[in-house]
């Protein structure tokens, strides 16, 4: 199956930095990724919609100022996360989209970025 | 977005099937049924997509009735692996973005 990959899997920060999380799909293009947040043993929260060539489409509650998201070729999405805090702390996943036949699609998944801000 | 409801867990012995099912009353004509399996502190992983009736992978089968208001996935002889979280997701796949419910913690033991 299609691949999709995070980097880092895992990192750790002091408060008040930035740090920036990749989403690659390694062997499709993907023309719109997404952009979740997951605390502990909690669903999926959706944060932003991002789509290769334009501005991310930001969910209601999420500041686009404090996480930010670019989809600056058909394989790669960033979110940055600026000025951490403790409470960002927390597990990322970004997904990409596949466009199948007709109007069907399929999401793979990355294996998640876990941020931890001291 | 057609919401979806799902048992927030359910219990099984190992080589028993199990069927879980997810509501879905206002989905959309172009909408598919996805369902994912998540294992802590990784990512989803897809499991199977379906339209109607029944699809058939060789992991899972996917059951959806003719008004399509509800689905179930089905796990054949489950193992202690597939402890996990299952979630049921409905969108037009290239047209809308997924969200995700509350998922379905699956235990599995001996």
């Amino acid at each position: 199956g299609a691949v999709v990959s995070q980097h880092p899997s895992r990192v750790i920060c002091k408060s008040g930095t930035s740090v920036k999380i990749e989403c690659r799909s390694l062997d499709f293009q993907a023309t719109t990724m997404f952009w979740y947040r997951q605390f502990p043993k909690q669903s999926l929260m959706l944060m932003a919609t991002s789509n290769e060539g334009s501005k991310a489409t930001y969910e209601q509650g999420v500041e686009k100022d404090k996480f930010l998201i670019n989809h600056a070729s058909l394989t790669l999405s960033t979110l940055t996360v600026t000025s951490a805090h403790p409470e960002d702390s927390s597990f990322y996943i970004c997904s990409a989209l596949r466009a199948g036949g007709g109007n069907t699609g399929e999401l793979f998944f990355g294996e998640g970025s876990r941020l931890t801000v001291l | 977005l057609a919401k979806t409801t799902q048992p927030i867990s359910m219990d099984s012995y190992e080589g028993q099937e199990v069927n879980i099912t997810c509501s879905h009353n206002n989905i959309a004509t172009n909408d598919y049924i996805t369902w994912y399996q998540q294992f802590p502190s990784q990512g989803p992983r897809f499991i199977i997509q379906g339209y109607k009736t029944k699809v058939t992978n060789e992991v899972a089968s996917l059951f959806i009735p003719a008004d399509r208001k509800s689905s179930t996935l089905s796990l054949p002889r489950v193992s202690l692996s597939d402890t996990a979280v299952y979630y049921c997701l409905v969108g037009a796949g290239t047209a809308s973005k997924l969200t995700f419910g509350t998922g379905t913690r699956l235990q599995v033991t001996l």
